[in-house]
């Protein structure tokens, strides 16, 4: 199906595991983002990527690494996992940057134990 | 630094009637501003999208205002439904963020029947 698609939906992991979150996009958008939720905090921009191979920080990124070698793909790694790191994970896409909608994948919920 | 308000946290009204969800920002300089939807477990469904040149945008029941100058955008949701319980979340993308999107923290509206 067309999209932006997540997995896992769910993941439990313990502390100073690596883990890696999926990100995939059938319409070919240039951007892409990382974003987490949090309550009390909103949603915070983790990374973000103009187009394959160029990626740049967002608001929170320490402790997680990411990679676009395929415009398609924009998976998220968290290199050391910690409890800090418990929380709702969602991709977003757009066309062109931010002067266009933004369109959101389903969300992975991670726990850290 | 922009910061995104939305008041109030939670809104309950009956069916049928037409309402008003706040937003305001800090800062005026703003490219755009977006409203989403987000439903109890999933992602964002992006509204409206008003470029910051134009006052208002309309969708169905609801129509998005933008007042650069004093910081403010609301969404009216006209006749309201019970399928129109979610949270509604407004981001802004200004001129000193790059390409990310600054969210405010949502309000929770319920409609009942």
């Amino acid at each position: 199906d067309a999209g932006i698609t997540q997995s896992p939906r769910y993941k439990i992991t313990e502390t100073g595991r690596q883990v890696t979150l999926m990100c995939h996009q059938t319409w070919s958008h240039s951007y892409m983002f990382w974003y987490r939720q949090d309550l009390g905090h909103g949603l915070r921009l983790i990374y973000y990527s103009a187009a394959a191979d160029i990626t740049d920080k967002g608001e929170v990124p320490d402790g997680y690494v990411v990679s676009r070698s395929k415009t398609e793909n924009f998976p998220l790694t968290l290199e050391s996992a910690t409890r800090s790191q418990t929380s709702v994970y969602f991709c977003a896409s757009s066309e062109s940057g931010a002067l266009e909608k933004l369109f959101f994948g389903s969300g992975t919920q991670l726990s850290v134990l | 630094k922009q910061e995104v308000t939305q008041i109030p946290a939670a809104l309950s009204v009956p069916e049928g009637e037409n309402l008003v969800l706040n937003c305001s920002f800090t800062d005026s300089a703003i490219y755009n501003l977006q409203w989403f939807r987000q439903d109890p477990g999933k992602g964002l469904t992006s509204l409206l999208l008003i470029q910051s040149s134009q006052r208002e945008q309309t969708s169905g029941r609801l129509n998005a205002s933008l007042d650069k100058s004093s910081g403010r955008s609301t969404l009216y949701i006209a006749a309201s439904q019970p399928g129109d319980s979610a949270t509604y979340l407004c981001a802004v993308r200004d001129n000193q963020a790059g390409t990310a999107l600054i969210f405010g923290k949502g309000t929770t509206l319920s409609v009942s029947s």
